[in-house]
Formats: structure tokens, sequence, C-alpha cells
């Protein structure tokens, strides 16, 4: 069974660009949640998206969107770049909430 | 605000040597799990621990829940330097958001 893909795995933005980050959960699968990972804050929860609804958002300001497709693929796309976005992103995918099973990340770097 | 503090931050042993790594909160979880996450690569689930009191071993590596479901500690015999990580224990509250500690990065030297 394939695991979790995200692409690209690396990403380099200067500020102010817009940025789209694609997940592609295991199948049968569809629950997708998005993660930012930075060295200090750790983990922060972004939104979680189940057959194609927003279930939950974290504390991320409205530059921060997603969306879910009918075959359980996710986007996350952030606009108006700042420095501060600069994080590794997972995504991670689970068949009714729990486990999650994360992908290995984009390295978004914002310049 | 963190949700879940971890302890320690970082951690350096000999290989052989024993360690726990504690999980501490001020909430309750429905259930708590256990990640170890290798440097360009994803978390990857170790244990899930659900009820209060709750001991889980996996070969080397004790889990245990506290009885108010509010931390947690992870204990590891006989180190490795495969286990070689870091590792984060996240809770699950409500509309399944699970809350991330900040980890604890461990180095095993042989």
């Amino acid at each position: 069974k394939a695991g979790v893909t995200q692409t690209p795995r690396y990403l380099i933005k200067t500020r102010g660009q817009q940025v789209t980050l694609s997940c592609s959960p295991i199948s049968g699968h569809r629950s997708v949640s998005w993660y930012q990972q930075t060295p200090g804050q750790g983990l922060q929860f972004l939104f979680e998206y189940f057959s194609e609804t927003q279930r939950n958002k974290g504390n991320f300001p409205g530059r921060f969107s997603g969306r879910q497709f009918s075959n359980s693929r996710s986007e996350m796309n952030v606009s108006t770049l700042e420095l501060g976005d600069s994080a590794l992103y997972l995504c991670a995918s689970s068949f009714a909430g729990s486990p999650l099973h994360f992908g290995n990340g984009t390295r978004l770097t914002v310049t | 605000t963190q949700l879940l503090e971890q302890s320690p931050q970082f951690l350096s042993i000999q290989e052989g040597e024993n360690l726990t790594v504690y999980c501490n909160s001020s909430s309750v979880f429905s259930s708590l799990q256990w990640y170890r996450q290798e440097p360009g690569e994803g978390p990857v689930l170790l244990v899930t621990v659900v009820t209060g009191g709750e001991v889980k071993k996996l070969k080397r590596l004790t889990f245990q829940f506290g009885d108010a479901r509010k931390d947690s500690s992870l204990h590891i015999t006989a180190a490795q330097p495969g286990d070689t990580g870091l590792y984060l224990c996240a809770g699950e509250g409500t509309g399944n958001q699970f809350y991330f500690g900040t980890g604890t990065s461990l180095t095993v030297i042989p």
C-alpha cells in the first residue's frame, strides 16, 4: 500500500508570492490533515478535511487555506508569503481520524 | 501556547543506557500517541494509549499514560543508535484535532 505522498519536496519562494502544496493520502483514507513544523513551535495544526469538507481549523491566519477533492487528494495554499512561513509542511491521512499517517513533508523556504 | 510540554528537549546518551522522556499537560486527552521522526521524513506512529494508567510495551520501549490522562512517559531500555530521532507526543482533542508536544531530540552515540 502506497504511503502519503507530498509534492513538491522542496520549494523556494520570495515574500509576497503564493504557493500551493499537494498531498495524496493513503488509498481509502478520507481524512487529510495539514501541519506546520518549525524548530521553535513544533507541529502546529492547520486544518483537517473529510469528504471534501473542512471539519476543523487551527489558529492560523486566513492566508492559509486548503481544499480536498473527491478522490481525497488535498491541496494547501498560502498567499502573500512571509519569511515566518518558512517551515516543513506535513500532511497526514487517516481512515477515521486516528492514527495519523504522515507524508515526508514539503520544505518551504521564503526569502 | 503549547498544550503539551515535553522534557527533556535534547538528550544525548551512550549506546546501552536507559532513558525516559516525559510529556505533560494540564489538559485531558481522549488518547495520546507517540511518534518518532527521522531527518527528512514525516513522523511515524509508535503507539497509542487510551486508558488512564495504561502501560504498553514495544520491544525495548515502554509507554505509560497517566491515571488522569494528562501526561505520558516513554522509557527506552538499552538504547541503540537506531533509536536516534525526534520523539513527539500528541494528544487527541475534540474534532480529530491533535496537539503535538515540542519534541525530544534523542541522539544515541555508538
